[in-house]
């Protein structure tokens, strides 16, 4: 049963528009959210992350909305830029806990010059 | 400042050979430490974590193993490598309840 998942599995934007990355979850437990960019043959880099006692999180050009009642939480990234594109993974924790992580299966986005 | 380092960056094995990925952190002490795997098109599966020396967890049964002989180092093994253990192994470390920290990764293709 996959607890996260990315139902996206790529998305395609034209720079500087607006990129969304979605994400679900179906265990009620997890309090604490993550999105991780990873570029080929390379690791995963933390991006940004959100507490369940917020619904929206914002860093420079990223932004994540939490909406609990729905199990779903979003990545914003606005203006999107190529350097943008990457393969994230959503992922997802309890305990409020940012290292015990159900990662969701990642969507890769490209962004067009 | 910590550093993850993993090694080696490809892999290419024989099916029925054994496998040895090595992963040291710098910089922290007592990390948690895990290994993860992400299969072709897939996302990011936890194989092992560890809280400590000699200290480990599977989440996964599988063909593979873990060993911590180091507060800093995490050890990925397998006596004999399956077709189906092909794929790209992340080492990843944190403090507790923290968010995780990856490797580079190994690509590990077995033929």
């Amino acid at each position: 049963d996959q607890q996260v998942k990315q139902n996206s599995p790529s998305l395609s934007v034209q720079e500087g528009r607006i990129s969304i990355l979605n994400c679900d979850y179906t265990n009620s437990m997890f309090d604490y959210f993550l999105w991780y960019k990873k570029y080929p043959a390379e690791g995963p880099t933390f991006l940004i992350s959100i507490s369940s006692i917020k619904d929206k999180n914002e860093d420079g050009r990223f932004t994540v909305f939490l909406n609990k009642s729905a199990k779903h939480l979003s990545l914003h990234i606005v203006p999107s830029q190529p350097g943008d594109s990457a393969v994230y993974f959503c992922a997802a924790s309890v305990n409020n806990a940012g290292n015990m992580l159900t990662f969701g299966g990642g969507t890769r986005l490209m962004v067009k010059p | 400042s910590q550093t993850i380092h993993q090694w080696p960056a490809t892999l290419v094995q024989p099916v029925g050979s054994p496998l040895s990925l090595e992963c040291t952190v710098e910089g922290t002490s007592n990390p948690n430490l895990y290994w993860y795997r992400q299969a072709a098109g897939r996302g990011l599966q936890l194989l092992f974590y560890s809280v400590g020396i000699g200290q480990i967890s599977s989440e996964v049964p599988q063909n593979l193993s873990a060993s911590r002989p180091q507060d800093r180092q995490f050890i990925l093994s397998s006596k004999k490598l399956l077709l189906s253990d092909s794929g790209f192994y992340l080492c990843a470390w944190s403090v507790v309840n923290e968010k995780l920290f990856f490797g580079s990764g190994t690509q590990l293709s077995v033929l």
